[in-house]
């Protein structure tokens, strides 16, 4: 069974541009979350979908924004990038909402602003 | 407000055990989770307590005390490729709504020394 995929691994992007981060969960998996990572700020939760709704959302600003499409697959969009959005971006999965105690996460995807 | 609070870092050498303490206060409590993290990769799910008591899992443990808000992570026998960081992670109840979120701990950084 395929795990969690994101896309892309790497990119680099400059300030005020915008970019869309992509994630395919696990096949079944109805349920998807993202995640902001920054050294030391540990694992900084930004939304969850579930069935192409968004169900919860983090303290992230507006220009943070994401979706889900009827397949499950997710993207997220980062519009007019600032130097503190350089983080790894990671997804997961899980076949539950809110009740589902584990989450399967891909590989992540590593945004730099430069 | 809504906390976890574990050690930033842990050291020890190959052989011993080290246990991972996790503190947390949130206004509901719908299980304490463990996770895995190697630099440059994804977090991986290592072990769930929903209710007080030991879960083991191989050379890994996870207890729970839910009166006194406690949770710890066992490693024994620690090898070289347990060097990674640990977060504890607690589903919590966001709102009336009966939506659940994670919360997570910042996260402890374990290196194993020879």
């Amino acid at each position: 069974k395929a795990g969690v995929t994101q896309t892309p691994r790497y990119l680099i992007k400059t300030r005020g541009q915008q970019v869309t981060l992509s994630c395919s969960p696990i096949s079944g998996h109805r349920s998807v979350s993202w995640y902001q990572q920054t050294p030391g700020q540990g694992l900084q939760f930004l939304f969850e979908y579930f069935s192409e709704t968004q169900r919860n959302k983090g303290n992230f600003p507006g220009r943070f924004s994401g979706r889900q499409f009827s397949n499950s697959r997710s993207e997220m969009n980062v519009s007019t990038l600032e130097l503190g959005d350089s983080a790894l971006y990671l997804c997961a999965s899980s076949s539950l909402t809110g009740s589902g105690n584990t989450i399967y996460f891909g590989e992540g995807s590593w945004l730099t602003v430069v | 407000g809504q906390s976890l609070e574990q050690p930033s870092e842990v050291t020890a050498v190959e052989g011993a055990i080290v246990q991972i303490n996790c503190t947390y206060q949130t206004s509901g409590f719908y299980g304490l989770s463990w996770y895995q993290q190697h630099d440059g990769g994804a977090p991986t799910f290592l072990s769930y307590n929903g209710l007080d008591g030991l879960e083991e899992t191989g050379r890994f443990s996870s207890f729970l005390s839910r009166s006194d808000s406690y949770g710890y992570l066992l490693l024994q026998e620690l090898q070289m490729k347990d060097s990674a960081s640990y977060f504890c992670a607690v589903r919590d109840l966001l709102n009336a709504g009966n939506n659940r979120k994670l919360i997570w701990g910042l996260g402890t950084s374990l290196a194993v020394n020879p």
